[in-house]
């Protein structure tokens, strides 16, 4: 099992939707939680931080279960600037290992 | 410097050569990682380095792949007798510490030929 699983995707969505992206990781005594955007050839770029209490960023809610060792990312009014790969990150317990998802492409289209 | 660097940042290179890949992290910035991402692919975590030890060497692919730091600054990473599917972006990540943010350099979009 892989320590950081996301659906690949693509998804493809119109202008206004919204989307909600999945994760799960393996290693229950995982400590920290991100989610990053990849643009096409370019790094990947810190988007949030996830809390246990969940946390909102505008039009972006980022939710933690750790009892189910899952994270998620909604994203309300989709935007043609959403378009990305999606990255779920989770850090081991110590903070030293920061693992990366294989991410989830995202299309909005008009 | 204001950022992560990386050099250089295209390489081709001719099977079984030996290719030396460098990353110079921010400044103070102790936790420093290697990735590989092969086109249209997912990040591959390659080691990662905490001051200039390396506890993870896990995701190294093969016994070709080694990497150092030094002065808890500058990371190679060597890859000798590269082999086509070696052909990548290899991207360096640093952080103040494990459980911040990381951030990375452009890349080394390597290609073996």
């Amino acid at each position: 099992r892989k320590e950081v699983e996301q659906d690949p995707g693509p998804f493809n969505v119109p202008e206004g939707a919204t989307v909600a992206f999945n994760c799960t990781y393996s290693n229950s005594a995982s400590q920290s939680f991100f989610w990053y955007r990849q643009d096409c050839r370019k790094e990947p770029k810190l988007l949030m931080s996830v809390y246990s209490s969940g946390n909102e960023d505008g039009r972006f809610t980022a939710q933690l279960n750790r009892a189910s060792q899952y994270i998620s990312l909604l994203i309300r009014d989709s935007k043609l600037s959403d378009s990305a790969t999606y990255l779920c990150v989770v850090t081991e317990t110590g903070g030293f290992k920061t693992i990366f998802g294989a991410g989830t492409r995202l299309f909005v289209k008009a | 410097g204001a950022g992560v660097s990386q050099s250089p940042s295209n390489k081709v290179t001719e099977k079984g050569k030996d290719v030396e890949l460098r990353c110079d992290p921010i400044s103070g910035h102790t936790a420093l990682y290697w990735y590989r991402q092969r086109l249209g692919q997912g990040l591959e975590f390659l080691i990662y380095f905490q001051g200039n030890s390396a506890p993870d060497k896990s995701g190294l692919p093969s016994d070709r792949f080694s990497a150092e730091r030094t002065g808890e600054s500058v990371s190679t990473l060597t890859i000798q007798r590269t082999q086509q599917e070696d052909s990548a972006v290899y991207l360096c990540a640093s952080s103040w510490t494990g459980n911040t943010e990381a951030f990375f350099g452009q890349g080394t979009r390597l290609t073996v030929v």
